[in-house]
């Protein structure tokens, strides 16, 4: 069965620092991996998405994300963090043979100090 | 700027009473997703529709939930009699068949007392 596995549920970094969420994955089958963010009060957005093209994406507001199959693993950075960053990140795989349903990591929350 | 609309916003009910939350996709998206966010729990995938159709709700306590599409542009999830432990955020998300992404509505904050 595919899972998520979201190392570190609170991250704090300083403003300008780089910015490292990590996500493991378990599949039996090549995975579509995502990055999804939410901000306070609101809805969850995609920031990436890997769907067995190249194995580095590149998102919204300057983040990527680096597939490692060998790893399992699908872990999310930023060069330099931004006070706007501060957020909730969740990592997350989709499962079936149409790869409509999603599986949705627990979360880390990043908070970004001035 | 197409967006996935919910309502209500907020809502705050007493335990046993009926609640409905109301969901509109996209207009061309036929995949819709009902999911609850808890601290507990995370979030959890209730059910979800392609073609109003359900394909999956099993994440969908029975007895008291349900989902249905009355048509394209409505989906609507009822609790009927609620409990405090229903409290949480409901999101309704919708997307395209193998598009990938899904496109979140703001959520529904549910309170029982």
């Amino acid at each position: 069965a595919q899972s998520v596995t979201q190392l570190g549920s609170h991250v704090s970094v300083s403003e300008g620092a780089l910015v490292l969420l990590r996500c493991n994955y378990s599949s039996s089958v090549p995975p579509y991996l995502f990055w999804y963010v939410q901000y306070p009060n609101q809805g969850l957005q995609l920031l990436l998405k890997y769907t067995s093209a190249a194995t580095l994406v590149k998102g919204i507001n300057g983040f990527e994300a680096e597939f490692k199959k060998s790893e399992t693993s699908f872990h999310l950075t930023k060069p330099s963090a931004h006070m706007s960053d501060a957020a909730e990140y969740f990592c997350a795989v989709s499962v079936g043979t149409s790869y409509d349903k999603v599986i949705f990591g627990p979360g880390t929350s990043l908070s970004v100090i001035p | 700027d197409a967006r996935v609309t919910q309502t209500p916003r907020h809502k705050v009910t007493e335990m046993g009473q009926e609640v409905t939350m109301r969901c509109q996709p996209i207009l061309g998206h036929n995949t819709v997703f009902w999911y609850r966010q808890t601290m507990m729990q995370g979030l959890e995938l209730l059910a979800y529709f392609r073609n109003r159709a359900p394909l999956d709700d099993s994440g969908m306590p029975k007895d008291r939930f349900s989902a249905e599409m009355p048509d394209a542009t409505l989906a609507t999830l009822k609790i009927q009699p609620s409990e405090p432990r229903d409290s949480a955020v409901y999101f309704c998300a919708s997307g395209l068949p193998q598009g990938l992404e899904q496109y979140f509505g703001p959520g529904t904050r549910l309170t029982v007392t």
